[in-house]
């Protein structure tokens, strides 16, 4: 499996930009990036996946290094609805079809008031 | 467009027991994955299944386990058995296609509480 390393926890003042970091040396060269969150309670939400340029929605921004071994989520205003445990994840594709995600520990973003 | 659908929401089973959980993706998502989250740790993959078809289940124990996507109807994980160590919250998640390049939308979970 292609591997991330993200840092265990963050923490961010709500209306502040954060940004949340993954690294992913091991990438090759057709995996893409995808970043989902998991609110407490909840199932995991997608948030945005890019391959190699860098990508906006509505809900984050997706930036990618040249060398795409790293990546940054960045939220641009933070809520106290953003607090979530945010996993960065190659997609493992395994001969023969399988395209599973496969979560990492993630990193628990805190939102202070 | 309702989300994806897994039923029931809490279940608790006594050891040994036959536990089944449901998930109906969405409508013309015709691939299916299931996820074991025990506290206070990660999601596990477990099986990714297309219509009528185990594409990938090697995060599933060898015994006690199973899963089907059939041709109508919802896909059901079937745990035979139960032991505590079941007890778990357990993702279904699906896609329109090979999820490399979309994205995949999960249900809120089935909470399983053996006892």
């Amino acid at each position: 499996d292609a591997k991330t390393t993200q840092p265990n926890s963050m923490e961010s003042n709500e209306e502040e930009p954060v940004h949340l970091p993954c690294n992913h040396s091991t990438i090759s060269g057709t995996d893409y990036i995808h970043w989902y969150r998991q609110l407490p309670s909840q199932g995991p939400e997608y948030v945005i996946h890019g391959l190699t340029s860098n990508v906006n929605n509505r809900m984050a921004s997706l930036a990618i290094a040249e060398d795409r071994k790293s990546s940054t989520l960045i939220l641009h205003r933070a809520t106290l609805r953003d607090a979530a445990v945010y996993y960065c994840i190659l997609r493992d594709v395994v001969q023969g079809g399988s395209e599973k995600l496969v979560f990492g520990k993630g990193t628990k973003l805190t939102v202070n008031p | 467009n309702a989300g994806v659908m897994q039923n029931p929401r809490h279940l608790v089973r006594r050891r040994g027991q036959e536990a089944r959980l449901r998930c109906s993706p969405m409508k013309g998502h015709s691939h299916v994955y299931w996820y074991r989250q025990l506290p206070e740790e990660g999601l596990k993959f477990m099986v990714y299944l297309q219509k009528e078809n185990i594409i990938d289940e090697s995060g599933m124990p060898k015994e006690r386990f199973s899963a089907e996507f059939p041709k109508e109807g919802p896909s059901i994980l079937r745990i035979q058995q139960v032991v505590r160590g079941d007890s778990a919250a357990y993702f279904c998640a699906s896609s329109k296609r090979g999820p490399m390049n979309t994205e995949a939308f999960f249900g809120q979970g089935t909470r399983l509480t053996v006892v």
